[in-house]
């Protein structure tokens, strides 16, 4: 059972549609939380940073929240736009004895189409 | 600009070859990793390196190896120890602390097996 799970695990829209995509995840202690965008064949680039005493965060069209007491984070995007398709993951990074550990989820595939 | 560079973006290695990943960047970054991306997996880490001449095994480190001799490069080779290569490799970076700040990812090379 992955320590970092995404859902849904694809996901079709059409353009100018809004979307949330879910994160959940069971590893602590809890240091912050992120959600990166994958374009295919590209590295991930980041989206949002949260930490504990965060609920929300907006880069733009996106809006990312956490409940750190349910372990649970979501992506809103409004109005989505064709360049929106693409990979989202959500990164929990956790405390460790030997620093901070980042662990992935294995991603929404997102496509937004005509 | 500054960003992080990986270089070639395709390689196609022939059984019981070493080759190399190239992994450069001009961000003035202490810290550098290595990951590993396979269909319907997160990210995984093979090697880390937070100091010039120091580098740590992350999760996945068997068949693997690097070298930090500049600030600035951070090689990943993939020996013919490593079974199964074929995957995306990604480098990244931070300023410095895994996981306090934010990871700069490069665009990723894909090796394929032959």
């Amino acid at each position: 059972k992955n320590q970092v799970e995404q859902s849904p695990q694809s996901l079709i829209i059409l353009e100018g549609k809004n979307c949330t995509l879910q994160c959940n995840y069971t590893v602590s202690p809890f240091s912050n939380l992120r959600w990166y965008k994958q374009d295919t064949g590209r590295g991930p680039v980041s989206l949002t940073i949260m930490t504990f005493s965060e609920n929300t965060k907006s880069n733009g069209r996106y809006t990312a929240t956490l409940d750190a007491d349910t372990k649970q984070s979501s992506l809103h995007i409004t109005a989505s736009q064709l360049s929106d398709s693409a990979s989202y993951i959500c990164v929990v990074v956790i405390l460790t004895g030997g620093g901070n550990k980042l662990t992935f989820g294995t991603g929404t595939q997102l496509k937004v189409e005509l | 600009d500054g960003g992080i560079t990986q270089s070639p973006k395709y390689l196609f290695r022939k059984e019981g070859q070493n080759v190399t990943l190239s992994c450069e960047q001009n961000l003035n970054h202490d810290a550098m990793y290595w990951y590993r991306q396979d269909p319907g997996q997160g990210l995984r880490l093979i090697y880390y390196s937070q100091i010039v001449n120091d580098f740590q095994k992350g999760d996945i480190a068997e068949g693997y190896s690097v070298s930090r001799e500049k600030k600035e490069s951070f090689p990943l080779t993939v020996t013919s120890a490593q079974k199964n290569p074929t995957a995306f490799y990604l480098c990244a970076s931070t300023r410095g602390g895994q996981g306090r700040y934010g990871y700069t990812f490069g665009s990723g090379t894909r090796l394929t097996v032959v």
